[in-house]
């Protein structure tokens, strides 16, 4: 069945600590990655995606990701957070010339001033 | 401005007294979808919607109906509401299929099944 992994659910880091966030993926065929925020009592928003080319992709507010098939994953990354980064992060994924999301469980992330 | 809406924002209601969430979008988009989420579930997909008139089965479908007549528009009807559809929901739309495409949330409808 197809599904998205999350690592870890909850992470707690420090103001100017870098971020990983991990993410897995089982799905057939060629995939879109995406990786969404969620703000406190806001809506998801998109953080950056994955369809094809490079794949090192750049996100807004610093956030980077890195799609490694052979591995199925697209973890993102921040070299220093900041206290306004925390959030809830969801990975999500379709397949090439689908309509079906997959997202994962989503992982909550606070970050000590 | 470019967006979603949902109303209502919050809802209370009880078990089997219909209900319908309405979920609009200004943008032209062609796919819309529905969402719950649910803690440690993640976000989880109820229907959607390739254009007027085509809908299909997300991921959790059972309990819930939608249409869609109009491009803008996708309502999300409960016909008899249980406790376990106790969520928070969001409306999605996308201009074309989601495949490397963004989609664009609404704000969310939190809703509460006595």
């Amino acid at each position: 069945a197809q599904s998205v992994s999350q690592h870890n659910h909850h992470v707690i880091l420090s103001e100017a600590a870098s971020l990983e966030l991990g993410c897995n993926y089982s799905y057939g065929g060629t995939v879109n990655l995406f990786w969404y925020v969620q703000y406190p009592g806001q809506h998801l928003q998109l953080l950056l995606k994955y369809f094809s080319g490079d794949p090192l992709v750049k996100g807004i507010k610093g956030f980077e990701a890195e799609f490694i098939k052979s591995k199925f994953s697209f973890n993102l990354r921040k070299p220093s957070v900041q206290w306004s980064d925390t959030a809830e992060y969801f990975c999500a994924v379709t397949n090439t010339g689908g309509f079906k999301t997959i997202f994962g469980a989503g992982t909550r992330l606070f970050v000590k001033a | 401005e470019a967006q979603v809406t949902q109303n209502p924002r919050y809802l209370i209601t009880v078990t089997g007294k219909k209900l319908t969430v309405t979920c609009s979008q200004n943008m032209n988009h062609e796919y819309m979808s529905w969402y719950r989420q649910d803690p440690g579930l993640g976000l989880r997909q109820i229907y959607y919607s390739m254009n007027v008139e085509v809908t299909d089965k997300g991921d959790v479908p059972e309990g819930y109906k939608v249409s869609r007549k109009e491009k803008r528009n996708f309502p999300l009807i409960l016909e008899s509401p249980s406790p376990n559809q106790t969520s928070l929901y969001f409306c999605a739309s996308t201009r074309r299929a989601p495949a490397g495409d963004t989609q664009y949330f609404g704000p969310g409808t939190r809703l509460t099944v006595l």
